[in-house]
């Protein structure tokens, strides 16, 4: 089945500081979606995203479905932003595939 | 408009036992998926219900099965449940296939199983 890679998998910041997380996958896929995990296991939709770029806020994501990349980048980052960040691939044969995760933590 | 629900959030059962989680769908979305969370994972699929039909199955075995309803809201089935069967369960829903469109999460249902 699909891999899907996500880099890297534990990143601290100080608040204020930008940042890029990564999610590589193997095989080509018919969407993509990016979350944030809260305290309390709820997945939050960020992006859906199986091509080109978006933003929203602070945030945006990139994804270059020919090179099997999407990046989600974190700008002026802030305490609310740590959590678990999550990528999950979606294929034409109807199953999904997520990856580990990173996991950032903001310091004040 | 009602997001994704799934109940209960929590609950304990003993190893052979047999459990029932629930889903109700997004208003308007027609396709719920199943997953399981181990602690320090990602959410790992176990199948997708599409029109009240199984419609795509990851690596899980028989013993989890599932339903969906005529209202889209859904079953899934644990039997003869194992310690390793402890996890988080979580449903999406989406309106049409979740390969064509955004899914959305309900809360989750914490299962320990002792």
């Amino acid at each position: 089945g699909i891999q899907v890679e996500q880099s890297p998998p534990d990143l601290i910041l100080q608040e204020g500081a930008n940042s890029t997380l990564r999610c590589n996958f193997s095989d080509s896929v018919n969407n993509l979606q990016w979350f944030h995990q809260n305290p309390w296991g709820q997945l939050i939709n960020l992006f859906y995203i199986p091509s080109g770029t978006k933003q929203n806020g602070r945030l945006s994501a990139t994804t270059v479905a020919t090179e099997r990349y999407s990046l989600l980048y974190i700008s002026s980052s802030q305490t609310t932003d740590s959590g678990v960040y999550f990528c999950a691939v979606y294929t034409n044969a109807g199953k999904s595939t997520f990856g580990d995760g990173t996991t950032l933590t903001v310091k004040p | 408009e009602t997001g994704v629900t799934q109940s209960p959030t929590h609950l304990i059962k003993t190893r052979g036992q047999q459990v029932t989680l629930r889903c109700s769908s997004q208003s308007g979305h027609n396709t719920v998926s199943w997953y399981q969370q181990a602690l320090g994972q990602g959410p790992q699929f176990i199948f997708q219900y599409y029109r009240e039909e199984e419609n795509g199955r990851g690596n899980f075995p028989p013993r989890f099965s599932g339903l969906q309803f005529p209202n889209y809201s859904s079953e899934l089935n644990v039997n003869a449940l194992e310690l390793d069967d402890s996890a988080l369960y979580l449903c999406a829903s989406s309106f049409g296939q979740a390969r064509d469109t955004e899914a959305f999460f309900g809360q989750g249902t914490r299962l320990t199983v002792v």
